[in-house]
């Protein structure tokens, strides 16, 4: 899910089943990588991060895939429900570089019940 | 979990005024803060870094003078929009880098700045 145009692209699910939301990061060099989900007028809240030595990571829920070879993250959310309705980020970091983050589009999910 | 405040969380303004906005870490030391400004349905967009004790550093395209930033403790970061445009309406919000974890950012919930 990357920003196309003046919108956000969307990713609308069942509630129940589970939600995919992809990321193309830019920078090779990138090493940290994190998704965070923001509610409408609310900050961003952290989800799961994962390291460029990993390409998987699995939390509450939420499993984190990522490929360096095509600079590609992704969010599975397993089960998903009412509460995950929100807009997530991929975010990328070099750590070498200090602690700026980049942020990608975003995707919004929305979840029918 | 750490926390960080943003004060207000909304402002209206008149075109021409200042607004300063705070952003604060409550139960922890932040030597780094940063600043985003994320516009409706877009992604956030780094401003600056404010590093306390010295000059914040800003992205390119950022002008310092009209969005000036203090980092005068370890604990509170100000932005302030100075001369403020219908423009410069935005949702900001603030990061802080615990200095003990120095790798997370903990997010602010964000302060709604509408000019008129």
């Amino acid at each position: 899910g990357e920003s196309v145009g003046l919108h956000l692209p969307t990713l609308s699910v069942q509630e129940g089943d589970n939600s995919i939301i992809n990321c193309a990061y830019s920078n090779s060099a990138s090493d940290y990588f994190i998704w965070y989900k923001q509610e409408s007028g609310k900050g961003p809240q952290f989800i799961i991060d994962i390291r460029s030595n990993m390409d998987k990571r699995q939390g509450q829920r939420v499993t984190v895939l990522l490929n360096k070879t095509v600079k590609h993250l992704s969010l599975q959310i397993a089960a998903t429900q009412p509460g995950d309705s929100a807009v997530y980020f991929c975010a990328e970091r070099v750590t070498a570089a200090g602690n700026k983050l980049t942020f990608g589009g975003g995707t919004r999910v929305l979840v029918k019940p | 979990g750490a926390v960080v405040s943003q004060h207000p969380s909304r402002v209206i303004c008149k075109s021409g005024t200042s607004v300063k906005i705070e952003c604060r870490s409550l139960d922890f030391q932040a030597t780094t803060m940063f600043w985003y400004r994320q516009f409706p349905k877009k992604s956030l967009m780094l401003m600056a870094t404010s590093n306390e004790g010295s000059k914040a550093t800003y992205e390119q395209g950022v002008e310092k003078d009209k969005f000036l930033i203090n980092h005068a403790s370890l604990t509170l970061s100000t932005l302030t929009v100075t001369s403020a445009h219908p423009e410069d309406s935005s949702f900001y919000i603030c990061s802080a880098r615990d200095f003990r974890s120095p790798g997370t950012q903990y997010f602010g919930p964000g302060t709604r700045l509408l000019v008129l």
